[in-house]
């Protein structure tokens, strides 16, 4: 399967641990979206990258999240200091843009249990 | 980014067409329509998109109104396992994020 990929699947963490996440974007993408969706709401959006640069952070984003893409490949996402609310499913998206619009392919997702 | 409003819910009898609207009154010229689905507990899967003319794939079709302001998903014969939310997102690569709404949760029945 040459799709994006997430790992872990599940995550089940006490309160004040860190949790580091996984992306594996599909292989040509230049392009890597973060996002969280909690039970009932669409997702939202978090970060992005182009290439190896972040480009865009969501006020979401509090100084405990961090992204990386270092050699603008995969991407991880890590949450310090979790708390409750950080609960959710972390879902990572890529895309290749071309012409007017670029079309982002998402990964199955990493549900958080902050305990 | 332009706000679109879809109905919360709705029913279809498996094997008929399942007909989904999605109003984006305000889309600016460069936007185009997006529609993605999310299956429960999985990740959101892309259908289609278009800006002005109709679309159609091995998924669905894609009818979009003149004045771009509606459009509509078509599933053409619907399955159990189309059951999902479906999102419609208004969209253009320098907007470079997906703003999601609530979506149209689509049950199909047997």
């Amino acid at each position: 399967d040459t799709g994006v990929s997430q790992d872990p699947r599940h995550k089940i963490t006490k309160r004040g641990q860190n949790v580091t996440f996984r992306c594996d974007p599909i292989s040509e993408h230049n392009r890597l979206y973060w996002y969280r969706q909690t039970l009932g709401q669409g997702p939202e959006f978090l970060t992005y990258f182009q290439n190896e640069a972040q480009l865009e952070k969501s006020r979401l984003l509090s100084d405990r999240f961090s992204a990386e893409r270092p050699k603008g490949s995969f991407s991880t996402l890590e949450i310090q200091r979790t708390e409750q609310g950080d609960s959710a499913m972390y879902l990572c998206a890529s895309s290749l843009i071309a012409g007017g619009t670029d079309t982002q392919y998402f990964g199955p997702g990493t549900r958080l249990t902050v305990l | 980014d332009a706000k679109t409003t879809q109905p919360p819910s709705m029913d279809c009898a498996e094997g008929r067409a399942a007909n989904l609207p999605c109003n984006h009154s305000t889309i600016s010229g460069n936007e185009y329509v997006y529609w993605y689905r999310q299956i429960h507990s999985q990740g959101p899967q892309y259908i289609i998109h278009g800006l002005k003319n109709n679309e159609t794939n091995e998924m669905a079709s894609l009818i979009i109104t003149e004045d771009r302001k509606s459009s509509t998903l078509i599933l053409p014969h619907a399955t159990l396992r189309d059951t999902a939310v479906y999102y419609c997102i208004a969209y253009a690569g320098n907007n470079r994020k997906l703003i999601w709404g609530l979506g149209t949760s689509l049950a199909v029945n047997p």
